[in-house]
């Protein structure tokens, strides 16, 4: 069974650091592209960034360029989202998601991470 | 521009069927989606993957009261014999070289 368990979340200062993590498991990790969707309170879901399954190949959307770095650990089956100079429109629950084998859209979800920007 | 465009809400009642509806901006008819259900105070789940022929590979464990149909630029999400477990917010979703989109979701409410 495909399992994806976030972590990292919490309470951060605008302009501040955090890291998010997702621990994977029931599925050959480094065979996967994977991605990390947010969700606003209230709002509907948006893509922030997808990684290939080698980690070579990283893609951001532009709110989040420049600021948030997606990397993987393929020996210890674990995506990373290390997120700077964070804003207060940063705040959102943060899910990880295995992409499918035959394209980038997600089949499996976790079930999130809450980060809140705020002073 | 990659753009997917949903109504926001929905209604139907117990035991009836409804039918969402998932628009590609111009340009893009051709394109696959993907759809997905996000119950409740839940993280989403996924639906199916719909092609623009109509075929679609459904998620694991998924019934088949869920179906999906294409038709041009549309892409809808067909959902029979609605229990009350299916009020919920439903995302479309598309993919391109580098990006993926999503929908701004349909609210099923259920009756």
């Amino acid at each position: 069974e495909v399992q994806l368990l976030e972590s990292g979340g919490g309470l951060v200062q605008p302009g501040g650091s955090l890291r998010l993590s997702c621990a994977a498991s029931g599925f050959t990790f480094n065979n996967y592209g994977m991605s990390w969707v947010r969700q606003a309170p209230g709002k509907g879901l948006e893509w922030v960034s997808d990684i290939s399954d080698s980690g070579d190949s990283t893609y951001y959307a532009d709110s989040v360029k420049g600021r948030f770095t997606l990397s993987r650990d393929n020996s210890k089956n674990t995506l990373y989202l290390h997120m700077n100079s964070l804003r207060a429109e940063d705040t959102a629950v943060y899910y990880c998601a295995k992409d499918s084998t035959y394209a980038d859209y997600p089949d499996h979800w976790g079930q999130g991470t809450l980060v809140t920007v705020s002073s | 521009q990659l753009v997917l465009t949903q109504s926001p809400s929905a209604s139907a009642s117990l035991g009836a069927s409804v039918r969402l509806t998932c628009t590609l901006s111009s340009g893009h008819s051709s394109y696959a989606i993907a759809w997905h259900q996000q119950q409740p105070e839940k993280g989403p789940l996924y639906l199916m993957k719909l092609n623009s022929d109509g075929s679609h590979n459904k998620g694991d464990g998924i019934p088949d009261r869920f179906s999906g149909s294409s038709s041009g630029a549309e892409r809808y999400l067909t959902i029979s014999s609605l229990q009350f477990e299916d009020e919920a917010d439903y995302y479309c979703q598309t993919w391109g070289t580098g990006i993926q989109v999503f929908g701004g979701g349909t609210k099923l409410t259920v009756l």
